[in-house]
């Protein structure tokens, strides 16, 4: 079965610092990487997908199959990044997400 | 644009009585819809696929004669969730995906928070 981990629920870092949020998963075939933002009462939106290889906001996220890992990186971390971050999975075009459980990230000035 | 939209945004009700909820999609036609499910500071969980036009999918351990789900038009589907227990207490989200573009991009609706008392 698909599994979406993100292991870390809060992550504090000070503004300037290198922001690293880990997601792994579990899927034997070929999966699509998502990462999702939500601000504080705001929807969940799409930050970035790992098919387009771009950087949002100034974060990137690489897919290692080998590692089975898809990190949010951002070397400088903005007060205005603090919000909730999802690792999601969708796999055999099936349109469908699995999320992990979501990492808190406070980026403090 | 791409903007989905959720109604109510609150609900409490009693228990025993049925509730339903409205996403829908304001900018696009959407061939495929989502319900998620997420309880307290937990991730959101996947509930069912939403077709329209034909029956949704529901996925492993969700009650389909529950959550009745009904995608009757290319922008709207609704989530009835039937004889309301506590338990069912919640929040709902739907997600639509547009045609025509990345084919798994997911727009999400705002959330409603279901209380059954």
């Amino acid at each position: 079965a698909q599994r979406v981990t993100q292991p870390e629920k809060l992550l504090s870092v000070f503004k300037g610092a290198p922001v690293e949020l880990k997601c792994n998963y579990s899927y034997s075939g070929s999966p699509e990487l998502f990462w999702y933002v939500q601000y504080s009462r705001q929807r969940l939106q799409l930050l970035l997908r790992h098919i387009s290889r771009e950087s949002i906001k100034g974060f990137t996220a690489d897919l290692n199959k080998g590692e089975t890992s898809f990190h949010l990186k951002k070397p400088f971390a903005q007060e205005e990044d603090s919000a909730m971050y999802y690792c999601a999975l969708s796999w055999d075009s099936s349109y469908k997400l699995i999320f992990g459980s979501g990492t808190r990230l406070l980026v403090r000035p | 644009g791409a903007v989905v939209s959720q109604h109510p945004s609150r609900v409490i009700c009693k228990s025993g009585t049925s509730v339903k909820i409205e996403c829908r999609s304001l900018d696009f036609q959407a061939t495929t819809m989502f319900w998620y499910r997420q309880f307290p500071k937990q991730s959101l969980m996947l509930m069912a696929t939403s077709n329209e036009g034909s029956k949704a999918t529901y996925e492993q351990g969700v009650e389909k004669d529950k959550f009745l789900i009904n995608h009757a038009s290319l922008t709207l589907s609704t989530l009835t969730v039937t004889s309301a227990h506590p338990e069912d207490s919640s929040f709902y989200i739907c997600s639509a995906r547009p045609p025509g573009q990345y084919t798994d991009t997911q727009y999400f609706g705002p959330g409603t928070r279901l209380t059954v008392l």
